[in-house]
């Protein structure tokens, strides 16, 4: 039961911006959404999370629409080693389950 | 900070042996840990989370005597997989909560196991 949908793959260019979609749209009132990526043939590395309010860390950007019903996770500068798997994740804060769906396979290329 | 190592990071064993892979928060104490497996091409799937001095609470599906997780400390969990087959073989990956301004997940790097 997927609460979120991704693209299955996409493509970018080293050094521009990476805007990863994700759409969440029975996302309940006390859900966030969370983003995480994996590298091939390692853990998974948490990126940002958020409720409502746009995120910015060292990493990347979190747009999450008024309606809360889909996100953007933007990536700046995307470089070669940006390429990897990418999950959007929805649950509530303090629940430990992380449901982890297909994600979005992202290559970047020079 | 917050460091998840696993151990092995590879292991190949023959069929019917035990493996024991562990699973350490380097740099934070963890009071839950939480335990995937991933096959090729597929997404993680939640095994177990174990919790420090308690029982592991298994997935629906998976076998708990064949899986066997102990939490002994806050920064230590370790995954047993007992008389291993060929079909077990996978990528086992931990993950440990950081109970920080969030509850956030930090994962290890994962062990490859091989039964031949």
């Amino acid at each position: 039961d997927a609460k979120t949908t991704q693209p299955t793959s996409m493509d970018c260019a080293e050094g521009r911006a990476a805007n990863l979609p994700c759409n969440h749209s029975t996302i309940s009132g006390n859900e966030y959404v969370y983003w995480y990526r994996q590298i091939h043939s390692q853990g998974p590395q948490y990126i940002i999370h958020g409720l409502k309010n746009n995120e910015t860390n060292e990493m990347a950007s979190l747009i999450i629409t008024e309606d809360r019903k889909s996100s953007t996770l933007i990536l700046p500068h995307a470089t070669l080693r940006d390429t990897a798997v990418y999950y959007c994740i929805v649950r509530v804060e303090g629940d430990y389950k992380l449901s982890f769906g297909a994600g979005t396979t992202v290559t970047v290329r020079a | 900070g917050a460091v998840v190592s696993q151990h092995p990071s590879w292991v190949i064993c023959k069929s019917g042996t035990s493996v024991k892979i562990e699973c350490r928060s380097l740099d934070f104490q963890a009071t839950t840990m939480f335990w995937y497996r991933q096959f090729p091409k597929q997404s993680l799937m939640l095994m177990a989370t174990s919790n420090e001095g308690s029982k592991a609470t298994y997935e629906q599906g998976v076998e708990k005597d064949k899986f066997l997780i102990n939490h002994a400390s806050l920064t230590l969990s370790t995954l047993t997989v007992t008389s291993a087959h060929p079909e077990d073989s996978s990528f086992y990956i931990c993950s440990a909560e950081y109970r920080g301004l969030s509850y956030e997940q930090y994962f290890g790097p994962g062990t490859r196991l091989t039964v031949t």
